[in-house]
């Protein structure tokens, strides 16, 4: 199965908003509302931000919030901190085969 | 606390085999499933396959069928992901991770990840 389709790099200010997008078919994002992000910084294991499109795990601050439309997910990060430069990934529940799949990735930079 | 700790970083000669241990604690080992992702180096999460720690079920992804295999030991609360007929291209740090249950439902996300395996496959 294809990756999902996320943008290669975003960029913003501190305190700034940003989206980074995920795209996929309905056999995956469309399909289920199991759409989750991860951010990872260089060298380090990724880390759950978000789950089922929308949740967050506690201790995730409330800056980082998520959305679902149609085929596509949304990662939106507020209010944007020097420590939130990282790569991030979406993942997705797929139908096919019983798996799952991942974006290609999305590197932030906090100008 | 609950914490994944894989075994080391290998080095494996092409048409080799190669088995990554991830050794669980803190939690119940066979209430949840057990992931395998991996990343080739300067490239994406690419998921792998899951094991499900109590029956031993598990799913391949496709590209991986007929080369991986996942087990599990219980005594030891340990999973093992083995990838045979290693290619060059298999160079990566291998993940374990664990699939998230929020509410008694498994939720697809995974929340907690080993500290990764390096495997570099080269003559």
């Amino acid at each position: 199965q294809s990756a999902l389709t996320q943008p290669a790099s975003v960029s913003g200010s501190p305190g700034q908003s940003i989206t980074i997008s995920c795209t996929g078919t309905s056999s995956d994002v469309g399909g289920y509302n199991y759409v989750s992000w991860y951010q990872q910084h260089p060298g380090k294991a990724p880390k759950l931000m978000i789950y089922e499109v929308s949740n967050r795990p506690s201790g995730v601050p409330d800056r980082f919030s998520g959305s679902k439309s149609g085929n596509t997910a949304s990662l939106t990060i507020s209010g944007l901190q020097a420590e939130d430069e990282a790569d991030y990934y979406c993942s997705s529940y797929t139908s096919s085969s019983t798996s799952w799949v991942f974006g290609g990735g999305t590197k932030l930079t906090v100008l | 606390q609950v914490q994944l700790v894989q075994s080391g970083a290998e080095v494996k000669k092409p048409g080799a085999s190669v088995k990554v241990s991830c050794k669980a604690s803190g939690y119940t080992f066979t209430g949840y499933y057990m992931h395998w992702v991996r990343q080739a180096p300067g490239q994406g999460l690419e998921w792998m396959g899951r094991i499900n720690p109590n029956s031993g079920g598990t799913n391949y992804a496709q590209k991986f069928q007929g080369r991986v295999t996942m087990t599990r030991d219980t005594s030891i609360s340990t999973a093992y992901m083995e990838l045979s007929r290693l290619r060059s291209d298999d160079t990566a740090v291998y993940y374990c991770a664990r699939e998230a249950d929020y509410g008694g439902t498994p939720t697809n996300a995974f929340d907690y990840w080993g500290q990764g395996t390096l495997v570099t496959v080269s003559s």
